[in-house]
């Protein structure tokens, strides 16, 4: 089945402690991307990737850094988490073709509280 | 990407259609209409795409006016699993900056009630 898989789904941790969440897609996807999810602003886009090695600031890249190192992966870290960054995190796809360029396939989401 | 102006709720009774309106009275000739939707802090969820015909897939029908300022999702026999927030989104044709960025409105809150 195709999809985005992301963990962990769930997460309390506290302020300073870093933190990885993981992205993996078994689409042979070349895009990949992380939204985060806030009441009243709607999703936004964190960070992105065009393939491998190839990594771009999003709209709100502020306190978060991504590595692509396999195609399939996309991981996100908090360094340093701040409550600010308490948020529902979502994993994307995308192939890279144009006719399907808009399709973009979302994993399940990662509600991470930061205390 | 061009702006989008839907309904914030709406509520449907189950097996009837439900017809979500868009607007999006600023769209250029390049924009494709797409709809997505999002159960519950699920992750969004495609739908359909269109340009400028009216199109159908086993999900839902998308139909776009001939000045394509507007459009409206279909969901011919709603069932409560459809309950969800559906968002209408204009991008431009093809690849776009951003690795495929989507700008998500609020969207439309769909409830679907027996």
């Amino acid at each position: 089945e195709a999809q985005v898989t992301q963990n962990p789904r769930y997460l309390i941790t506290v302020t300073g402690k870093k933190l990885t969440v993981t992205c993996s897609q078994n689409m042979n996807h070349e895009y990949m991307s992380w939204y985060r999810q806030d009441p009243g602003l709607g999703l936004r886009q964190i960070y992105y990737s065009m393939n491998v090695e190839v990594t771009d600031k999003g709209d709100v890249p502020e306190g978060y850094k991504v590595s692509r190192k396999e195609k399939r992966n996309f991981p996100l870290i908090l360094e340093s988490p701040s409550p600010n960054q308490t948020s529902l995190y979502f994993c994307a796809s995308t192939p890279s073709g144009r006719a399907r360029a808009g399709e973009l396939f979302f994993g399940e989401g990662s509600r991470l509280t930061v205390l | 990407d061009a702006k989008t102006t839907q309904p914030p709720s709406m509520d449907c009774a189950e097996g009837r259609a439900a017809n979500l309106p868009c607007n999006h009275s600023t769209i250029s000739g390049n924009e494709y209409v797409y709809w997505y939707r999002q159960i519950h802090s699920q992750g969004p969820q495609y739908i359909i795409h269109g340009l400028k015909n009216n199109e159908t897939n086993e999900m839902a029908s998308l139909i776009i006016t001939e000045d394509r300022k507007s459009s409206t999702l279909i969901l011919p026999h709603a069932t409560l699993r459809d309950t969800a927030v559906y968002y209408c989104i204009v991008r431009p044709r093809g690849l776009t900056g951003g690795g495929n960025k989507l700008t998500f409105g609020t969207g439309t809150q769909l409830k679907v009630e027996l």
